[in-house]
């Protein structure tokens, strides 16, 4: 079984201040990784995703994400907050199959100037 | 490359009445998946096709609710008769085989009155 638990529904930083995003998985395999961003009023867009090469992985607009076995965790980062940034953003698993995704409740970004 | 696109964008329709809603995937991606998205339950994940068959069915949440998939360029989410609590926004997202995210659409954001 497989799923994802994102800590904090509401993350708020200051512009030009880390964001930090958290995610935890469980897998009872090695799993497949990823970060979507959704905008108000659209579908959501994939950020980055970990496919089982190197632990860090760069993404779109300055984002990356560490996954980490030991701690079963895959938390997503920005040094510097911008205010396009302002979103929600989603943690989501999946098997080596990729059929099916479980994705995290979400957490919404603010970001305050 | 268009995206997977979904229609009607938006949807407001009285309950009892018909809805569907449509869906247009990535030329060349096989796999085919419907959620549903709303604040109390999050993503849903409703069905998914492979090659325009329906793989897993398990989330379709009752007998009012039936997809199809009758070519690979096509599929409908059908719901019949509606109920105000199926008020949601619907995703349609494609994927090929293989390791990788999916590619949403828009969404078509459902009021049922």
């Amino acid at each position: 079984a497989q799923s994802v638990t994102q800590l904090g529904s509401h993350v708020s930083v200051s512009e030009g201040a880390l964001v930090l995003l958290r995610c935890n998985y469980s897998s009872s395999v090695p799993p497949y990784l990823f970060w979507y961003v959704q905008y108000p009023n659209q579908g959501l867009q994939l950020l980055l995703k970990y496919t089982s090469a190197a632990t860090l992985v760069k993404g779109i607009n300055g984002f990356e994400a560490e996954f980490k076995k030991s701690e079963t965790s895959f938390h997503l980062t920005k040094p510097s907050a911008h205010m396009s940034d302002a979103a929600e953003y989603f943690c989501a698993v999946s098997g080596h199959t990729g059929n099916q995704f479980y994705f995290g409740t979400g957490t919404s970004l603010t970001v305050i100037p | 490359d268009a995206g997977v696109i979904q229609s009607p964008r938006h949807e407001v329709t009285e309950m009892g009445q018909e809805v569907t809603l449509r869906c247009k995937p990535i030329s060349g991606h096989d796999y085919l998946f419907w959620y549903r998205q709303t604040m109390m339950r999050g993503l849903e994940l409703l069905i998914y096709f492979n090659n325009n068959v329906p793989i897993d069915d398990s989330g379709m949440p009752e007998d009012r609710f039936s997809a199809k998939m009758p070519n690979a360029s096509f599929s409908t989410l059908k719901i019949q008769p509606s109920e105000p609590r199926d008020s949601a926004v619907y995703f349609c997202a494609s994927r090929t085989f293989g390791v990788g995210g999916y590619t949403f659409g828009s969404g078509t954001r459902l009021t049922v009155v």
